[in-house]
């Protein structure tokens, strides 16, 4: 069965620097991969979706890539900032379903 | 603020008590979701309302039922829970629930603690 996985539990940087989160998947490649930000106690919130024939997507200092190759997506915050600071899940889609994986804690130090 | 509204935000319960969680959404979307998540995990879906049919996560033990009065409304029955059912419970809805690339919007949750 297809599995995602987001290997790193947590990522600390420092303020200004890029942060890169890494999800990679086993199996088939999907036909999408979405990532969401979750705050803690918080409902995740939507961020960028990526399609399985897009190499790249952008949204102000977000960046999605997906590399069927590396079965494999990055997610990119450039200048980061400390209020980056959160979960960050991907998520794969089917029908009418959506897994995540287990989720990135980013700290974005000052 | 969310465009799904999820009530009550806490809510603490015994074992033995009966209550429900609701979630309303006005965008017109047509699928809705409830998800629960425990602490440092990923959300797990329970169950998905999509044009007015239910799809249930079979792994959902029956003391949680969903309920659909319309397609704005969705709430969480529960009965007889136990403490490991002690959880965040996410509602979601997306534009539509067939195959596709369904962006899903949350709600804040509803924290549930069961004694």
């Amino acid at each position: 069965s297809q599995k995602i996985e987001q290997n790193s539990e947590a990522l600390n940087i420092q303020e200004g620097k890029t942060a890169t989160l890494t999800c990679n998947y086993t199996n088939y490649s999907p036909a999408y991969l979405q990532w969401y930000r979750q705050d803690p106690g918080r409902g995740p919130v939507f961020l960028l979706l990526i399609r399985e024939n897009e190499k790249e997507k952008r949204k102000e200092r977000l960046k999605v890539t997906f590399d069927t190759t590396l079965k494999q997506s990055l997610f990119h915050i450039t200048a980061s900032q400390p209020a980056d600071s959160a979960t960050y899940l991907c998520a794969w889609g089917g029908y009418s379903t959506l897994t995540f994986g287990k989720g990135t804690m980013l700290l974005v130090s000052p | 603020d969310t465009e799904v509204t999820q009530t009550p935000k806490h809510l603490v319960m015994g074992m033995t008590n009966k209550k429900s969680l609701k979630c309303e959404q006005h965008m017109g979307h047509r699928a809705m979701y409830w998800y629960k998540q425990k602490a440092k995990k990923p959300p797990e879906l329970m169950f998905v309302y999509s044009y007015e049919k239910l799809s249930i996560n079979e792994s959902v033990p029956s003391r949680f039922s969903p309920e659909c009065p319309n397609s704005s409304l969705l709430n969480l029955h529960l009965h007889a829970l136990q403490p490991e059912d002690s959880a965040l419970y996410l509602c979601a809805s997306s534009q539509d629930g067939g195959p596709g690339a369904n962006v899903l919007t949350f709600g804040a949750g509803s924290r549930l603690t069961v004694l």
